[in-house]
């Protein structure tokens, strides 16, 4: 069974930049979270996706979207980057939502920065 | 807007000793979260709490959950140098929702 994969590892933008943020859920999980996580912070829910649609959605402006795909995989896209973008994106997966009360398994994170 | 707040921010203690990190949250929630976080990596979980007085254990750690008092509590027992690390609590307004929030970390050292 493979864990939550992210690509890319680490990312350099400039200001006003658009950017795509990839990840593969874990075998057998529907269900996708974002998270962003500043420097010394907690990580901050972003939205998340159940079945391919957009099922929540945290403090965030709509340059902030995203995709779920058939597979299950999912994109997170920032238009027009901000220097307070630079931080640690976290893509969590868990299982049907329906079971309730799943733990999320977290990906190894992008690390985007933005100068 | 709930708010998750954990305390201390910093620990520093010595291997062998006993302390306890508090997790306090602001709305009503059956489902709490613990997280371990080591330095520029991602979030391993460490508990799931589902009801009032849940209470889970592993190796020296031992996590609790009062909903009534909307506290939870992350036990260290006997620490090692192999606990530094940043622990992290998150709630679950939605019960079941997994849209966490998250207190702001417990930066945990054990110093030998």
């Amino acid at each position: 069974e493979t864990g939550v994969t992210q690509s890319p590892t680490h990312l350099i933008k400039t200001r006003g930049q658009q950017v795509t943020l990839r990840c593969s859920s874990q075998s057998g999980h529907n269900t996708v979270s974002w998270y962003q996580q500043a420097l010394g912070q907690g990580p901050q829910f972003i939205f998340q996706y159940y079945r391919e649609e957009e099922n929540g959605r945290g403090n965030f402006p709509p340059r902030f979207s995203g995709l779920q795909f058939p597979n299950y995989s999912s994109e997170l896209n920032v238009n027009a980057l901000e220097l307070d973008d630079s931080a640690l994106y976290l893509c969590a997966s868990s299982p049907d939502l329906q079971r309730g009360g799943e733990t999320q398994y977290f990906g190894p994170g992008t690390r985007l920065l933005v100068l | 807007e709930l708010k998750v707040e954990q305390n201390p921010l910093f620990l520093s203690m010595q291997e062998g000793k006993n302390y306890t990190i508090y997790c306090n949250y602001s709305t009503t929630s059956d489902r709490l979260y613990w997280y371990r976080q080591d330095p520029g990596k991602s979030l391993e979980s460490l508990f799931v709490l589902l009801s009032n007085g849940a209470v889970k254990q592993e190796g020296r750690l031992m996590a609790s959950l009062d909903t009534k008092a909307r506290l939870s509590t992350l036990h260290i027992t006997a620490a090692v140098h192999d606990l530094s690390a940043t622990y992290f609590c998150a709630v679950d307004p939605n019960n079941a929702g997994n849209m966490l929030t998250f207190g702001g970390g417990t930066r945990l050292m054990v110093k030998p």
